[in-house]
């Protein structure tokens, strides 16, 4: 148990639609990442918030966006959902942000769009 | 920009028998490398870390990595596989003061009893 939580773990879904998935970093960590994993992409880095401010963008859509709260748990907005849009959606935490430490991955959530 | 490549996509090996699996990187400095193993349904679990220093790294569940600069490979090794092995497993480079990694597209190992 890495001590990072997200929920849910599974999500079933319509094209068209949004959702959000939530994530609670290990005690102590102020830095939030989130992935997308999906068989033909492989593991791909969304975005990282640092205590609040996002500090690092990757591949997100303009369709998804993520915030995180003072309590540092994160949520991960996805809307107009896409078929192409199912896939493990992680959250990682570590304590820092600039300089680089290893992160602690949640249990994903697996999105399903029908 | 850094990369990462892991060229085995599957790797097959008998139970009992030394396992490597590859990993290459491309970064201008010194990076900071890791493992990670993801056994299904489940999330990544770091399996070591390099940073600077020895470059021979030990982790967890038995596994070690060696960091050579010259070749800019950080390749894992276990001289022994336990059936418990089988699972996805990730190199990953992360470049100081960017605040993200990379991951490379994964190396799946079957153990064979």
């Amino acid at each position: 148990d890495s001590g990072v939580t997200q929920t849910p773990k599974h999500l079933i879904t319509a094209t068209g639609q949004r959702v959000t998935l939530r994530c609670s970093p290990r005690s102590g960590d102020l830095s939030v990442y989130w992935y997308q994993q999906s068989l033909d992409q492989g593991l791909q880095f969304l975005i990282q918030y640092y205590n609040g401010e996002e500090r690092a963008k990757g591949n997100i859509l303009e369709r998804f966006s993520a915030q995180q709260f003072p309590d540092l748990h994160s949520e991960l907005n996805l809307s107009s959902l896409e078929l192409g849009d199912s896939a493990l959606y992680f959250c990682a935490s570590s304590p820092r942000d600039t300089e680089f430490y290893e992160q602690y991955f949640g249990p994903g959530t697996r999105l399903t769009v029908t | 920009a850094q990369s990462v490549t892991q060229p085995d996509i599957h790797i097959t090996v008998s139970e009992g028998a030394s396992l490597e699996l590859r990993c290459n990187y491309s970064y201008g400095a010194t990076p900071y490398l890791f493992w990670y193993v993801q056994s299904p349904g489940q999330g990544l679990q770091l399996l070591l870390k390099y940073f600077s220093g020895d470059t021979l790294v030990q982790g967890i569940k038995g596994f070690e990595a060696e960091f050579k600069r010259s070749q800019s490979s950080f390749n894992l090794r276990k001289p022994s596989v336990h059936w418990s092995d089988a699972a996805e497993y990730f190199c990953a480079v992360g470049a100081p003061n960017a605040g993200k990694s990379t991951f490379g597209d994964g190396t799946t190992l079957t153990v064979k009893p």
